[in-house]
């Protein structure tokens, strides 16, 4: 079945330093790939994401390119800010009979620190 | 705009009580999702309802998990008899049609069963 692997947390980075979170997947067919963010206190919310392969989403300075051979969506940032701190959950949508429903990792917490 | 409303925010009961919460997604959407976050987990979805009718409810545990959406727009998703297992955060989450990629997420009800 179709599943989402993120590196495990938490990830402790001071602040403008470079961030990336490993995300790997398996699946049937090509999925389209979704970073979520989930700040304390608030709901997930849609980050980036990246519906065919090589194609690279980006947002708030965030960036994960769609790898088809390595089957990876590693998240990236330049220079993260404390505003930055909250869980990262990679994600996959299928698109066959259960398309719209995703499948999420377990969720990855990024603390920044000034 | 309006966000994904849930109640109540939080919840405390005892073990074999019943327990429901209800979800208002953003107007417009028909495709709502209820999902359940265990403690340092990713998301799970337990159904998704396109307008009334429950599309895939396979991961439901319909023993003791129950759902609606009358009228196509509030839902309700009912625990009867609680156990202590389902101490968990109940996301909604809402979109345009299952087509869309992205979803809208409630900030979800805490249960704890005690």
């Amino acid at each position: 079945g179709n599943s989402v692997t993120q590196m495990e947390g938490p990830v402790t980075l001071s602040e403008e330093a470079f961030l990336t979170i490993n995300c790997t997947y398996t699946a049937t067919g090509y999925p389209s790939l979704f970073w979520y963010v989930q700040y304390p206190g608030e709901g997930l919310q849609l980050l980036l994401k990246a519906t065919k392969a090589d194609d690279k989403g980006s947002n708030k300075g965030f960036e994960a390119t769609y790898r088809k051979e390595t089957t990876s969506f590693h998240l990236e940032k330049g220079s993260v800010q404390v505003s930055d701190s909250a869980v990262y959950f990679c994600a996959l949508s299928d698109h066959g009979g259960s398309q719209g429903n995703l499948i999420f990792g377990k969720g990855t917490k990024l603390s920044v620190k000034p | 705009e309006a966000g994904v409303v849930q109640s109540p925010r939080y919840k405390i009961i005892e073990k074999k009580q019943p327990v429901a919460f209800w979800c208002n997604p953003i107007s417009g959407h028909n495709t709502l999702y209820w999902y359940l976050q265990n403690l340092g987990q990713g998301p799970e979805l337990l159904i998704r309802y396109e307008n009334e009718e429950a599309v895939d409810d396979s991961q439901l545990p319909k023993d003791r998990f129950s759902a609606e959406r009358l009228k196509g727009v509030d839902s309700t998703l009912k625990i009867q008899p609680a156990e202590l297992g389902d101490s968990a955060v109940y996301l909604c989450a809402s979109s345009v049609s299952r087509d869309s990629y992205e979803q809208y997420f409630g900030p979800g009800t805490r249960l704890t069963v005690t």
